[in-house]
């Protein structure tokens, strides 16, 4: 069974930083790309970065590029996203999903709250 | 960016009725080498995860089942959701993925009458 546990959320100052974890399990990590997507309170989906399963590329939506990366390591079978110069506007539930292109399976989510 | 329109923003229906949902994209989504639109479905259902309905925009996930229908090709879909039950209450959401940055719509509420 596919499972994604993101971790790492919480409740920061602006201007921070955060690293997020989605540990996977229950497929070969190591050949899939991997998605981060976001939902701000009572919001819409926004999809804010990819990295493709040898870490070849990554790409990132205009709203975090500069402060966000994503990285992987496949020997951990695990996914990060680590956000500086956070804002208010960050605020949202983080989703790490499974898939290149289209994905197939959602974690749980984790909370980032940015707020002084 | 590729802009992903929805409608309608809500929609309500009685259990049994079929509800017909929109997602147009300022570009096409079909890629010709492979004559496949990169174009998905998603459902959230209140205070879930959303779930992975339709790729490819006619493909059902593993274990969708077949009242949910996507269809259409280029610029435009739509997902059919036939006999709609109490369970289907939720959010539907489509994406494409031809390019990046990958956008979403902005969603369609489907609600119970």
């Amino acid at each position: 069974e596919v499972q994604l546990v993101e971790s790492g959320g919480g409740l920061v100052k602006p201007g921070s930083s955060l690293k997020l974890s989605c540990v996977a399990s229950g497929f070969t990590f190591s050949s899939y790309g991997m998605h981060w997507i976001r939902q701000a309170p009572k919001k819409g989906l926004e999809w804010i970065a990819l990295i493709y399963y040898d870490s070849s590329n990554k790409y990132y939506a205009d709203s975090v590029k500069g402060r966000f990366t994503i990285s992987r390591d496949n020997s951990k079978n695990t996914l990060y996203l680590e956000m500086n110069s956070l804002r208010s506007e960050d605020t949202a539930m983080y989703y790490c999903a499974k898939g290149t292109g289209y994905t197939s399976y959602w974690g749980q989510g984790v909370m980032v709250t940015v707020s002084s | 960016d590729i802009a992903i329109t929805q409608s309608p923003s809500s929609v309500a229906v009685s259990v049994g009725e079929t509800v017909t949902l929109s997602c147009k994209s300022s570009q096409s989504l079909l890629y010709s080498e492979n004559n496949k639109d990169y174009l998905g479905w998603y459902q959230q259902k209140p205070g879930q995860t959303p779930k992975p309905l339709i790729y490819w925009a006619t493909n059902r996930h593993t274990g969708v089942p077949d009242r949910f229908t996507g269809s259409g090709s280029g610029t435009d879909f739509t997902l059919i959701i036939s006999s709609v039950q109490a369970e289907d209450l939720a959010d539907y959401y489509c994406e494409q993925y031809f390019v990046y940055p990958l956008t979403f719509g902005s969603g369609t509420k489907l609600e119970i009458k």
